[in-house]
C-alpha cells in the first residue's frame, strides 16, 4: 500500500514554465520532507515542513504543507534545465523514525 | 566532505554469493537508516539504528539480510545467498535525532546487480 501518492508521475516542460507537483496521503504526518534525486545518486534534502499550513520558499521553489498535515505541494517558478530530476516526498511520524516515500515525480526541463 | 558516504558505489555479483556494504554516517549523527530503492519506486525502509542498537526491521528484511552498527558509528549491511530480486540501490541515511523534523541525509547509495 502506497501511503503517499505523488502526481504527476512524469512531467516534461520547457525552460521558463511554471509547475506544481503534489504529494497526497490519507494519513497524518508529523513532518514531511522533499528530496531531489539524480540518476545513480542518493536523494538530496530540499526542505522539511512541520506545521500545518506552513509555506517555505527556497529560491524559485515554494513548498506548502496542508492544514491537516496530510498533503503537500511543490511549486517551481521559471523552471530551468538544472531542475531536472526525481522529486520525492517523504513523511515521518513521531511514533517511529522511518520515512515513508512516494514514488516520485520525474521532471524533465527542456532547454 | 562531511556527508554520508557509502562503499562500494557499485557491486555486481552472481546469484548465491554474499555481499557486504558499508555506510559511514555524518559525524555525531546517532541515528542510521538503510533503505532499498528499485527502478520507478521511492526508497523503502529496511532497518534503523539508534547508536549501536537496531530498533526496527522491516518485513522486507528477510533472514538473508543482516545489518550491524557495532560501535555506533559506521554500519554494514550484508546479504547472504543473493537472489536476482535483491538487485536494487541500497541507500543509507543518518539523522541527528530531532523527534519532530527527523531530517535524514542520504549517502550516494550502493547499486547492486545480481546476475
Amino acid at each position: 500500500t502506497q501511503l503517499l501518492e505523488q502526481s504527476p508521475q512524469f512531467l516534461s516542460i520547457q525552460e521558463g514554465e511554471n509547475l506544481t507537483v503534489y504529494c497526497n496521503s490519507s494519513s497524518v504526518f508529523s513532518s514531511l520532507q522533499w528530496y531531489r534525486q539524480e540518476p545513480g545518486e542518493g536523494p538530496v534534502l530540499l526542505v522539511t515542513v512541520v506545521t500545518g499550513g506552513e509555506v517555505k520558499k527556497l529560491k524559485r521553489l515554494t513548498f506548502q504543507f496542508g492544514d491537516a498535515r496530510k498533503d503537500s505541494s511543490l511549486h517551481i517558478t521559471a523552471a530551468q534545465p538544472g531542475d531536472t530530476g526525481l522529486y520525492l516526498c517523504a513523511g515521518a511520524r513521531r511514533s517511529n523514525y522511518k520515512l515513508t516515500f512516494g514514488k516520485g515525480t520525474l521532471l524533465t526541463v527542456n532547454p | 566532505d562531511t556527508g554520508v558516504s557509502q562503499d562500494p558505489r557499485h557491486k555486481i555479483t552472481k546469484r548465491g554469493q554474499n555481499v557486504t556494504f558499508r555506510c559511514d554516517p555524518i559525524s555525531e549523527h546517532n541515528r542510521l537508516y538503510w533503505y532499498r530503492q528499485t527502478l520507478g519506486q521511492g526508497p523503502e525502509f529496511l532497518t534503523y539504528f539508534q547508536n549501536e542498537a537496531q530498533l526496527e526491521k522491516s518485513r522486507l528484511l528477510s533472514d538473508r539480510f543482516s545489518a550491524e552498527r557495532p560501535k555506533g558509528s559506521f554500519s554494514t549491511l550484508e546479504i547472504q545467498r543473493t537472489e536476482q530480486g535483491d538487485s536494487a540501490m541500497y541507500l543509507c541515511a543518518s539523522s541527528v535525532g530531532l523527534a519532530v523534523t527527523n531530517e535524514q541525509f542520504f549517502g550516494p547509495g550502493t547499486r547492486l546487480t545480481v546476475l
